[in-house]
């Protein structure tokens, strides 16, 4: 497709659950980021890989959080053990290049965690 | 302290009318990008304008400006004939040479809404 991909849209988990939520970036986009969007808030930075390289997981909020991107293309995040704070909006973005250019941007993952 | 901060947290606009959502921006580095984006009832955030800190013009995209005042720290956003599709949130957001440029920090965001 032209744009960011991301899968599932909707995502309901069980707390205590596993979830993984896939980005398909634009094609030969070596920049990809992850964001969390909390209700009512614009969102956070959580990692961001160039290629397969994960240069930056400051954000991440726990070790419970986990992205790859094994092939410097599709990325993975994982939250293992989901707690309800975890509930977000989930964003991926890639862009062409690195550095101060823009970014676009999937639709996101809306998880919640009941 | 705050890195972007946007002050109006709702602006009304009649429609046609031209709108300005304000930011405001606190860096020490001397190179860096400054983006807003929209971010419609759907989720997906669209890419609007970007303003590098280098860059001696306003940028440009149509309808939308950016007014960038450097020395007062400020990039705020002008929609010129706001549309009623121009209804969203709008978020302005920044990135630092010095922490690499990847690391987009986001303002709170202004929801925009346009009145017919």
């Amino acid at each position: 497709g032209a744009g960011v991909s991301q899968s599932p849209r909707y995502k309901v988990a069980k707390r205590g659950q596993d979830v993984a939520l896939r980005c398909d970036p634009i094609s030969g986009h070596v920049s990809l980021f992850w964001y969390q969007q909390a209700l009512g808030q614009g969102p956070e930075f959580l990692t961001y890989f160039q290629n397969e390289a994960q240069l930056d997981k400051s954000g991440l909020p726990s070790d419970r959080f986990f992205a790859e991107r094994p092939e410097g293309s599709v990325s993975t995040l994982k939250i293992q053990r989901t707690q309800q704070e975890d509930s977000a909006v989930y964003l991926c973005a890639s862009s062409i290049g690195q550095g101060l250019i823009e970014a676009f941007f999937g639709q996101g993952t809306r998880l919640t965690v009941v | 302290a705050q890195k972007i901060t946007q002050t109006q947290p709702g602006m009304f606009v009649q429609e046609k009318e031209a709108v300005t959502l304000d930011c405001t921006y606190d860096t020490s580095d001397q190179s860096y990008g400054l983006f807003w984006y929209k971010q419609p009832s759907s989720g997906e955030m669209i890419f609007l304008i970007y303003q590098g800190s280098y860059d001696e013009q306003n940028a440009t995209e149509g309808r939308y400006s950016l007014n960038f005042q450097k020395a007062r720290k400020s990039a705020n956003l002008v929609i010129s004939a706001s549309q009623l599709g121009d209804s969203a949130m709008y978020f302005c957001a920044m990135r630092e040479q010095n922490t690499g440029g990847f690391k987009t920090i986001f303002g709170a965001g202004t929801r925009l809404f346009v009145k017919a």
